[in-house]
């Protein structure tokens, strides 16, 4: 069964940083590209950041780009989304997702996501 | 970027009903479409892929569809749990964009 599970979520005050994980099992890890995706309390899905199986791709929307970092380790099958000078507005529940075909650089589906770890951003 | 203009918000519908959602791409995405639903508290699901693909364990009572840069999601014979917010997402290009999302209630 494929498992996606979030952690390092919390309050932090503005301008500062955070680092989530995202630990996988259940699928050969290193054979998929992979995504952040948040959404912001009671609203839509925004798409955060990628990354391919092997780190040799990484892309970033535009409103975190220079201040957040993907990255992953394969030997430990997990995820990582580093976080610096953090905004209220980056205040979301962050979910891990999987690309839904492997070894495609492209955009794709998602078809298993985390359960999301929560970040709030608040003085 | 890709703009993705999801319709309607909101809708109310009764059990047995069929209903349609729609996302028009500000731009040719090529059947680049994924559709998902999300109940409270959950993460999404993913329910149809390139435009009309039917995601595994996903019943046959969803269907996708194309015209042109318009997508469309329709439910038929609505079950109490279709209620849920659903969202459309382009796979074309980066950054993949969604749509901002359709809650569905029912009667």
């Amino acid at each position: 069964e494929v498992q996606l599970v979030e952690s390092g979520g919390g309050l932090v005050q503005p301008g500062r940083s955070l680092k989530l994980s995202c630990v996988a099992s259940g699928f050969t890890f290193s054979n998929y590209g992979m995504n952040w995706i948040r959404q912001a309390p009671g609203k839509g899905l925004e798409w955060v950041a990628y990354i391919s199986s092997g780190s040799s791709y990484i892309y970033y929307a535009e409103t975190v780009k220079g201040r957040f970092t993907i990255s992953r380790d394969n030997a430990k099958n997990t995820l990582y989304l580093q976080m610096t000078s953090l905004r209220s507005e980056d205040t979301a529940l962050y979910y891990c997702a999987r690309q839904d075909r492997t070894e495609i650089v492209m955009p794709t589906p998602f078809d298993y996501w985390g359960q999301g770890v929560m970040v709030t951003v608040s003085s | 970027d890709i703009q993705m203009t999801q319709s309607p918000a909101s809708l109310s519908a009764s059990l047995g009903e069929t209903v349609t959602i729609e996302c028009l791409a500000s731009e040719d995405i090529y059947s680049n479409l994924a559709w998902y639903q999300q109940k409270p508290g959950k993460s999404p699901q993913l329910l149809i892929y390139d435009a009309s693909s039917l995601q595994d364990g996903v019943p046959s009572r969803f269907s996708g569809s194309e015209s042109g840069t318009q997508y469309s999601l329709e439910i038929n014979s609505l079950q109490s749990e279709d209620a849920a917010t659903y969202f459309c997402q382009q796979h074309h290009d980066y950054p993949n964009t969604f749509g901002a999302g359709t809650k569905l209630e029912l009667k």
